[in-house]
């Protein structure tokens, strides 16, 4: 298995540009989740889904959207970058009703100049 | 969930015991303690998890206290490898999906 997977892994944008941070997991979990990490902060939650088409407002969800049309995959879709969105961000995924280990992907640098 | 405080670093000698503190006096009864580690900006990963008996697994063990408001994780025999920020993370099985990340402690292991 290869576990969770992000593209891109960098990425530079310029302010209101848009993108989509892919997210895909081969484990058939059906919780995802995606979290960003500012610089020496610990992780917040952005959005979270239990199952495919059915996603929730996480923490800071603010400036982001989700879709979940299939188990497999989770995109994060940016619609106007901003300088704020600057950060690091991660894709996880678990398999209830287990004790909420989630496997974390390798994150996704992103800088907005 | 409940809140969480940790000392921001800590050393330890390779090959000796670290001994990672966590003070969550604030925690409920159906609240669960979590360990997770993140190793140079990967992402972070599961470590160990336990609600009110000492846990042990391959990787480390977690001893919780009996009035359950504080948690010692335990790495046996830290090699450099270890070198990483340690979160400790209290909340309940079922519910909120938020796992709450606090700023962790930074462990470094001293050849």
């Amino acid at each position: 298995n290869a576990g969770v997977t992000q593209t891109p892994k960098f990425r530079i944008l310029k302010i209101g540009q848009s993108m989509t941070l892919q997210c895909t997991q081969d484990m058939n979990h059906n919780y995802m989740y995606w979290y960003r990490q500012d610089p020496g902060m610990g992780l917040k939650l952005i959005y979270y889904s239990v199952g495919a088409g059915i996603t929730d407002k996480g923490e800071v969800p603010n400036g982001y959207n989700v879709s979940r049309s299939t188990t497999e995959d989770f995109p994060l879709r940016l619609e106007l970058a901003a300088p704020s969105q600057t950060s690091v961000y991660f894709c996880a995924s678990r398999d209830p009703p287990s004790v909420n280990e989630q496997f974390f992907g390798p994150g996704t640098r992103l800088t907005v100049l | 969930d409940a809140k969480t405080t940790q000392p921001p670093s800590m050393d330890c000698a390779e090959g000796r015991a670290a001994n990672l503190p966590c003070n969550h006096s604030t925690i409920s009864g159906n609240e669960y303690v979590y360990w997770y580690r993140q190793i140079h900006s990967q992402g972070p990963q599961y470590i160990i998890h336990g609600l009110k008996n000492n846990e042990t697994n391959e990787m480390a063990s977690l001893i919780i206290t009996e009035d359950r408001k504080s948690s010692t994780l335990i790495l046996p025999h830290a090699t450099l490898r270890d070198t990483a920020v340690y979160y400790c993370i209290v909340r309940a099985l079922f519910g909120n999906e938020k796992l709450t990340f606090g700023t962790g402690t930074r462990l470094t292991i001293i050849p």
